[in-house]
């Protein structure tokens, strides 16, 4: 009954490599999102989706692409990983137009050798 | 640009005492002040949020002040216990966008 899910949970990775990064939530939510937390736990938001569409795009590297195949589900794709790409990737979600109130998954510790 | 600054970074306290985390915005389109409590390895959790019309919001142990003049706002943790030990976030949100911009963090350990 996990609420906004992720997998992998931790994924170590050899620079250059290009790697997926799955998210849903059960909530019925219709806005999902991708932040990045750095090493001094600094959460920034990469991207937010809206029914499918993507709103929010902030200036992250085109190597980054999300896909959200249906309102339940966003992805992120990272090609051709990089050393500073090492961080914890968190999905979230929120009712649409209650972006106050998001609900974010466990993370994925992602660790570029 | 960092729109929302929070401090101090690190905060240690007694069990039983006062945790106080503040943070400053600048964009006055901000319309909505929510805090998040980040335990280690999850996710941030929604804690308390408040609206500017309100100068303050109390939930349990843990009261937001709010000064909008000074566009300035606070979270305190009162009776401090071992398992408030967590990160905390500011943020801000406005009602016509759709983001959320967190503060820097506030890592607190509350010693018992």
């Amino acid at each position: 009954d996990t609420a906004v899910s992720q997998t992998p949970k931790y994924l170590v990775t050899q620079m250059g490599n290009d790697k997926s990064i799955k998210c849903e939530q059960n909530l019925g939510h219709d806005t999902m999102y991708w932040y990045k937390q750095d090493s001094k736990k600094f959460l920034k938001i990469m991207f937010s989706y809206n029914n499918k569409e993507l709103i929010i795009n902030e200036t992250v590297p085109n190597r980054f692409s999300p896909k959200s195949p249906d309102k339940a589900h966003l992805n992120l794709h990272i090609n051709s990983l990089e050393l500073g790409d090492s961080a914890v990737y968190f999905c979230a979600s929120s009712q649409a137009g209650r972006q106050e109130t998001q609900y974010f998954g466990p993370g994925t510790r992602l660790l570029v050798l | 640009q960092q729109q929302v600054k929070q401090s101090p970074q690190s905060l240690i306290v007694q069990k039983g005492g006062i945790s106080i985390i503040n943070c400053a915005y600048e964009n006055t389109a901000f319309d909505y002040f929510p805090w998040y409590q980040q335990f280690p390895g999850k996710g941030p959790a929604l804690l308390i949020a408040i609206r500017p019309d309100v100068s303050e919001k109390k939930e349990g142990r843990f009261t937001i002040s709010f000064n909008k003049s000074a566009k300035q706002f606070s979270l305190h943790i009162m009776d401090s216990q071992p398992g408030d030990s967590a990160t905390y976030f500011c943020a801000a949100v406005k009602a016509a966008g759709n983001k959320l911009t967190f503060g820097g963090g506030t890592r607190v350990l509350v010693k018992p």
